[in-house]
């Protein structure tokens, strides 16, 4: 099956820190990637759709400036939240994609953030 | 972009056949219906996916109308460990974006 790793699994920071999460596709090469977060007892929420090689799409009222992409190969996208603050605690999680393989995402294990 | 409508929450005895209903009344002829569950602090699990006709995996069954307006995963003989939250998905056309529901927390009982 296809496996997607997420690097930190967890990560303490304190407040105007930045964060750097990694997401790889370990046994196919994904065009796309998207970047999730979920609060608590919440549904996945959209942040951006990730294209190797070229610029992040991002959802409405997610703050690019923000929530840094880069999709520098098949293989990993990396999502780096700047000057972090305590509301931007959450569960972030990658999913990775592959047109004609099965159409199918496949999500990451998930990054947890939790900002002093 | 199609929406889905699922009910916030089931319960099935272990070793019973539990069944998860999802409405999506508005999806287009060239649209996937999906399926995951997310178990506690985990990211969501595939579990199958289809477009028109029914389909059969080792984890479960996906049953689609055929006005496609709506369909049911089916977990044929659910175990504590299908205990989880299950999300109905129909991607965006032509995008592969997926936006997520409320999802239906299936609670398996011993």
């Amino acid at each position: 099956g296809a496996v997607v790793s997420q690097h930190p699994s967890r990560v303490i920071c304190k407040s105007g820190t930045s964060v750097k999460i990694e997401c790889r596709s370990l046994d196919f090469q994904a065009t796309t990637m998207f970047w999730y977060r979920q609060f608590p007892k919440q549904s996945l929420m959209l942040m951006a759709t990730s294209n190797e090689g070229s610029k992040a799409t991002y959802e409405q009222g997610v703050e690019k400036d923000k929530f840094l992409i880069n999709h520098a190969s098949l293989t990993l996208s990396t999502l780096t939240v700047t000057s972090a603050h305590p509301e931007d605690s959450s569960f972030y999680i990658c999913s990775a994609f592959s047109s004609g393989r099965t159409d199918t995402q496949y999500f990451g294990p998930g990054t947890r953030l939790t900002v002093l | 972009d199609a929406k889905t409508t699922q009910p916030t929450s089931m319960d099935c005895a272990e070793g019973r056949a539990a069944n998860l209903p999802c409405n999506h009344s508005t999806i287009s002829g060239n649209e996937y219906v999906y399926w995951y569950r997310q178990i506690h602090s985990q990211g969501p699990q595939y579990i199958i996916h289809g477009l028109k006709n029914n389909e059969t995996n080792e984890m479960a069954s996906l049953i689609i109308t055929e006005d496609r307006k709506s369909s049911t995963l089916i977990l044929p003989h659910a175990t504590l460990r299908d205990t989880a939250v299950y999300y109905c998905i129909v991607s965006i056309s032509g995008t592969y974006k997926y936006i997520f529901g409320t999802g239906t927390r299936l609670k398996v009982l011993a």
